[in-house]
């Protein structure tokens, strides 16, 4: 039972425009969210959260959404940049020390020229 | 901060044998993960542990799978024995708490375990 999915496993965008990575949830108990991006033979990193008191956050090019009526999050990217090109993970937890942090299956994000 | 340490970076074992990957967490963290990456599952959580003490191990797949922490520098986590269908990209995870809320996670480069 995925408690986080992201239907979409990959997303092709033509640079400077905008990019739009969605997530949805299933388990009402999450309050923060949390967005990942990975390069090859990388680990994951950190790149936006937010917590359910909110239902937008920014930081510089990336805005995150949250829907909870609709158990749904999503990533914003504008302007696309080729660097941009990477797996994008959405992950969901409880807000407290002690819960686990459950990821998404990930979107291949692929930036054209 | 060399980050979170991995190794080794890739392993390529026979199904059966014995396969223990290891992991160092940032300096300072109270809070350690081990995530499996494949391509129908995405990042799974397999066991997480806090200051040292095993906190939920039920996305370990079956009894072949053991994790340990025996100190706050240092993780363990053991397949014996390996199957093939184990090869995947293990990460493991560290983060610290402040003020009782988990901050966010910084993971490792990751194991890449091929099974043969």
């Amino acid at each position: 039972d995925q408690q986080v999915k992201q239907n979409s496993p990959s997303l092709s965008v033509q640079e400077g425009r905008i990019s739009i990575l969605n997530c949805d949830y299933t388990n009402s108990m999450f309050d923060y969210f949390l967005w990942y991006k990975k390069y090859p033979a990388e680990g994951p990193t950190f790149l936006i959260s937010i917590s359910s008191i909110k239902d937008k956050n920014e930081d510089g090019r990336f805005t995150v959404f949250l829907n909870k009526s609709a158990k749904h999050l999503s990533l914003h990217i504008v302007p696309s940049q080729p660097g941009d090109s990477a797996v994008y993970f959405c992950a969901a937890s409880r807000y407290s020390s002690a819960s686990k942090i459950i990821f998404g299956s990930g979107t291949r994000l692929s930036i054209r020229p | 901060d060399a980050g979170v340490i991995q190794s080794p970076r890739h392993e390529v074992t026979e199904m059966g044998q014995e396969v223990t990957l290891r992991c160092k967490p940032i300096s300072g963290h109270d809070y350690l993960f081990w995530y499996r990456q494949t391509m129908m599952r995405g990042l799974e959580l397999l066991i997480y542990f806090n200051n040292n003490v095993p906190i939920d191990d039920s996305g370990m797949p079956e009894d072949r799978f053991s994790a340990k922490m025996p100190n706050a520098s240092f993780s363990t986590l053991k397949i014996q024995p390996s199957e093939p269908r184990d090869s995947a990209v293990y990460f493991c995870a560290s983060s610290p708490s402040v003020g009782g809320v988990r901050e966010k996670l910084f993971f490792g480069s990751g194991t890449q375990l091929s099974v043969l």
